[in-house]
Protein backbone atom coordinates (compact mmCIF):
# COMPACT_ATOMS: atom_id res chain seq x y z
CA UNK A 1 0.00 0.00 0.00
CA UNK A 2 1.53 3.57 -1.35
CA UNK A 3 -0.29 5.87 1.31
CA UNK A 4 -3.24 8.26 1.00
CA UNK A 5 -4.02 9.24 -2.47
CA UNK A 6 -6.29 12.25 -3.52
CA UNK A 7 -7.58 13.35 -7.33
CA UNK A 8 -6.54 16.06 -8.69
CA UNK A 9 -3.65 17.43 -7.16
CA UNK A 10 -4.97 20.62 -8.63
CA UNK A 11 -8.26 22.25 -10.23
CA UNK A 12 -9.27 25.34 -11.28
CA UNK A 13 -12.71 26.51 -11.83
CA UNK A 14 -15.07 28.74 -12.42
CA UNK A 15 -17.39 30.50 -9.69
CA UNK A 16 -20.52 28.64 -10.06
CA UNK A 17 -18.83 25.11 -11.40
CA UNK A 18 -18.97 22.18 -9.45
CA UNK A 19 -16.24 20.15 -8.58
CA UNK A 20 -15.73 16.30 -7.29
CA UNK A 21 -12.51 15.24 -5.45
CA UNK A 22 -11.50 11.81 -4.58
CA UNK A 23 -9.52 10.22 -1.46
CA UNK A 24 -8.12 6.65 -1.51
CA UNK A 25 -7.21 5.82 2.02
CA UNK A 26 -4.65 3.01 2.91
CA UNK A 27 -6.95 -0.39 2.37
CA UNK A 28 -7.73 -1.28 6.23
CA UNK A 29 -8.27 1.98 7.80
CA UNK A 30 -11.97 2.34 8.39
CA UNK A 31 -12.00 5.96 9.25
CA UNK A 32 -11.63 8.67 7.17
CA UNK A 33 -11.59 12.44 7.37
CA UNK A 34 -11.55 15.60 5.57
CA UNK A 35 -10.31 18.94 6.05
CA UNK A 36 -9.52 22.02 4.62
CA UNK A 37 -6.66 24.59 4.34
CA UNK A 38 -7.09 28.15 3.52
CA UNK A 39 -4.38 30.64 3.33
CA UNK A 40 -2.49 31.08 6.36
CA UNK A 41 -4.24 28.75 8.58
CA UNK A 42 -3.77 25.63 9.82
CA UNK A 43 -5.87 22.67 8.58
CA UNK A 44 -10.24 22.71 9.31
CA UNK A 45 -11.97 19.82 10.30
CA UNK A 46 -14.86 19.00 7.48
CA UNK A 47 -16.57 15.98 7.71
CA UNK A 48 -15.86 12.45 8.98
CA UNK A 49 -16.43 8.89 8.13
CA UNK A 50 -16.34 5.29 9.91
CA UNK A 51 -16.81 3.21 7.53
CA UNK A 52 -19.03 4.15 5.00
CA UNK A 53 -21.52 6.11 7.77
CA UNK A 54 -20.50 9.86 8.26
CA UNK A 55 -20.76 10.54 11.52
CA UNK A 56 -19.56 14.18 11.74
CA UNK A 57 -19.87 17.28 9.59
CA UNK A 58 -18.11 20.48 10.93
CA UNK A 59 -20.52 23.73 10.67
CA UNK A 60 -17.81 25.03 7.98
CA UNK A 61 -19.70 22.01 5.77
CA UNK A 62 -22.40 24.22 3.98
CA UNK A 63 -25.32 22.85 1.94
CA UNK A 64 -23.02 23.17 -1.13
CA UNK A 65 -20.87 20.49 0.12
CA UNK A 66 -21.36 16.58 0.16
CA UNK A 67 -18.96 13.61 1.27
CA UNK A 68 -19.97 9.67 0.16
CA UNK A 69 -17.55 7.12 1.08
CA UNK A 70 -19.87 4.27 -0.44
CA UNK A 71 -19.02 0.32 0.76
CA UNK A 72 -16.29 2.28 2.86
CA UNK A 73 -13.59 2.31 0.68
CA UNK A 74 -13.19 5.59 -1.16
CA UNK A 75 -14.54 9.31 -0.70
CA UNK A 76 -15.75 12.09 -2.44
CA UNK A 77 -15.97 15.44 -1.48
CA UNK A 78 -18.01 17.81 -3.79
CA UNK A 79 -18.61 21.12 -3.37
CA UNK A 80 -21.77 22.51 -5.78
CA UNK A 81 -22.03 25.93 -7.30
CA UNK A 82 -18.37 27.32 -6.12
CA UNK A 83 -17.88 30.34 -4.65
CA UNK A 84 -14.18 32.29 -4.53
CA UNK A 85 -14.18 31.66 -0.98
CA UNK A 86 -13.77 27.73 -1.30
CA UNK A 87 -10.26 27.92 -2.81
CA UNK A 88 -8.40 26.00 -0.42
CA UNK A 89 -6.09 23.00 -0.11
CA UNK A 90 -8.29 19.68 0.49
CA UNK A 91 -6.83 17.49 2.36
CA UNK A 92 -7.64 13.26 2.94
CA UNK A 93 -6.62 11.46 5.85
CA UNK A 94 -7.23 8.08 7.59
CA UNK A 95 -7.05 6.50 10.15
CA UNK A 96 -7.26 3.12 12.70
CA UNK A 97 -8.63 4.18 15.57
CA UNK A 98 -9.05 7.69 17.10
CA UNK A 99 -5.56 7.82 19.29
CA UNK A 100 -3.94 6.26 16.15
CA UNK A 101 -2.12 8.90 13.89
CA UNK A 102 -3.74 10.13 10.82
CA UNK A 103 -2.14 9.44 7.24
CA UNK A 104 -2.86 12.17 5.31
CA UNK A 105 -2.63 12.74 1.21
CA UNK A 106 -0.93 15.12 -0.63
CA UNK A 107 -4.06 17.31 -0.58
CA UNK A 108 -6.35 18.92 -3.95
CA UNK A 109 -5.32 22.27 -4.39
CA UNK A 110 -8.98 24.05 -5.88
CA UNK A 111 -8.87 27.59 -7.30
CA UNK A 112 -11.70 29.54 -8.34
CA UNK A 113 -11.31 32.36 -10.62
CA UNK B 1 -13.55 25.88 18.56
CA UNK B 2 -10.57 25.11 20.24
CA UNK B 3 -7.88 27.29 20.00
CA UNK B 4 -4.64 25.69 19.33
CA UNK B 5 -1.75 28.57 19.35
CA UNK B 6 1.96 27.88 17.67
CA UNK B 7 4.92 30.11 17.68
CA UNK B 8 6.74 30.94 16.18
CA UNK B 9 4.90 31.83 13.26
CA UNK B 10 8.33 31.29 11.22
CA UNK B 11 11.85 30.60 12.08
CA UNK B 12 15.28 30.84 9.64
CA UNK B 13 18.36 28.69 11.09
CA UNK B 14 21.43 27.65 10.10
CA UNK B 15 22.41 24.19 9.27
CA UNK B 16 23.99 22.92 12.67
CA UNK B 17 21.72 25.07 14.28
CA UNK B 18 19.48 23.54 17.28
CA UNK B 19 16.22 24.53 17.52
CA UNK B 20 12.32 24.27 19.23
CA UNK B 21 8.60 25.65 18.89
CA UNK B 22 5.88 26.02 21.25
CA UNK B 23 2.42 24.68 20.74
CA UNK B 24 -0.18 25.76 23.31
CA UNK B 25 -3.98 24.52 23.99
CA UNK B 26 -6.35 24.69 26.68
CA UNK B 27 -5.60 22.26 29.06
CA UNK B 28 -9.02 21.30 29.57
CA UNK B 29 -9.80 20.20 26.36
CA UNK B 30 -6.29 17.84 26.72
CA UNK B 31 -7.08 14.14 25.01
CA UNK B 32 -4.27 13.85 22.65
CA UNK B 33 -1.66 15.56 20.34
CA UNK B 34 0.14 15.30 17.26
CA UNK B 35 2.93 16.70 16.00
CA UNK B 36 3.17 16.67 12.12
CA UNK B 37 5.72 17.83 9.21
CA UNK B 38 4.60 19.12 6.01
CA UNK B 39 7.22 19.62 3.66
CA UNK B 40 6.29 21.62 0.32
CA UNK B 41 4.33 19.54 -2.23
CA UNK B 42 4.20 16.93 0.11
CA UNK B 43 1.45 15.07 2.46
CA UNK B 44 1.45 16.11 6.52
CA UNK B 45 3.41 13.16 7.70
CA UNK B 46 2.80 12.31 11.22
CA UNK B 47 6.01 12.57 13.91
CA UNK B 48 3.98 12.09 17.01
CA UNK B 49 1.14 11.10 18.80
CA UNK B 50 1.46 11.94 22.60
CA UNK B 51 -0.96 11.47 25.58
CA UNK B 52 0.00 11.32 28.62
CA UNK B 53 1.30 14.31 31.03
CA UNK B 54 5.23 14.15 30.87
CA UNK B 55 5.48 12.41 27.70
CA UNK B 56 8.71 12.68 25.68
CA UNK B 57 9.25 11.24 22.91
CA UNK B 58 12.15 10.74 20.09
CA UNK B 59 12.62 9.80 16.30
CA UNK B 60 16.18 10.73 15.31
CA UNK B 61 17.37 14.20 15.92
CA UNK B 62 13.49 15.34 16.27
CA UNK B 63 12.23 14.84 20.44
CA UNK B 64 8.76 16.41 21.93
CA UNK B 65 7.93 16.75 25.51
CA UNK B 66 4.34 17.60 26.48
CA UNK B 67 2.78 19.22 29.56
CA UNK B 68 -0.95 18.58 29.82
CA UNK B 69 -1.30 20.37 32.86
CA UNK B 70 0.15 23.59 31.58
CA UNK B 71 -1.57 22.86 27.95
CA UNK B 72 1.99 23.13 25.86
CA UNK B 73 4.29 21.16 23.96
CA UNK B 74 7.65 21.44 22.77
CA UNK B 75 8.96 20.03 19.57
CA UNK B 76 12.76 19.99 19.44
CA UNK B 77 15.20 19.38 16.16
CA UNK B 78 19.01 18.88 17.30
CA UNK B 79 21.35 20.10 14.80
CA UNK B 80 19.18 21.13 12.07
CA UNK B 81 19.66 20.28 8.34
CA UNK B 82 18.07 21.45 5.16
CA UNK B 83 16.15 18.67 4.70
CA UNK B 84 14.44 19.43 8.41
CA UNK B 85 13.12 22.46 6.02
CA UNK B 86 9.34 22.80 6.70
CA UNK B 87 5.87 23.28 8.29
CA UNK B 88 5.66 21.71 11.24
CA UNK B 89 2.08 21.69 12.83
CA UNK B 90 0.02 20.35 16.05
CA UNK B 91 -2.81 19.51 16.60
CA UNK B 92 -4.99 18.50 19.32
CA UNK B 93 -7.66 16.04 20.10
CA UNK B 94 -10.54 17.16 22.50
CA UNK B 95 -11.76 15.48 25.44
CA UNK B 96 -15.12 15.63 24.13
CA UNK B 97 -14.41 13.86 21.21
CA UNK B 98 -14.39 10.07 20.54
CA UNK B 99 -13.82 10.03 16.82
CA UNK B 100 -10.22 11.53 16.49
CA UNK B 101 -10.93 15.09 14.54
CA UNK B 102 -7.70 17.41 15.06
CA UNK B 103 -8.11 21.34 16.06
CA UNK B 104 -4.54 22.63 14.25
CA UNK B 105 -2.63 25.40 15.10
CA UNK B 106 -1.33 27.17 11.90
CA UNK B 107 2.10 26.05 11.83
CA UNK B 108 5.53 26.97 12.28
CA UNK B 109 7.60 27.26 9.01
CA UNK B 110 10.91 26.49 9.37
CA UNK B 111 14.09 27.01 6.97
CA UNK B 112 17.46 26.00 7.46
CA UNK B 113 20.11 27.21 5.52
CA UNK B 114 22.96 25.48 4.55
Amino acid sequence: DTGVSQDPRHKITKRGQNVTFRCDPISEHNRLYWYRQTLGQGPEFLTYFQNEAQLEKSRLLSDRFSAERPKGSFSTLEIQRTEQGDSAMYLCASSLAELYEQYFGPGTRLTVT
Amino acid sequence: ILNVEQSPQSLHVQEGDSTNFTCSFPSSNFYALHWYRWETAKSPEALFVMTLNGDEKKKGRISATLNTKEGYSYLYIKGSQPEDSATYLCALVDRGSTLGRLYFGRGTQLTVWP
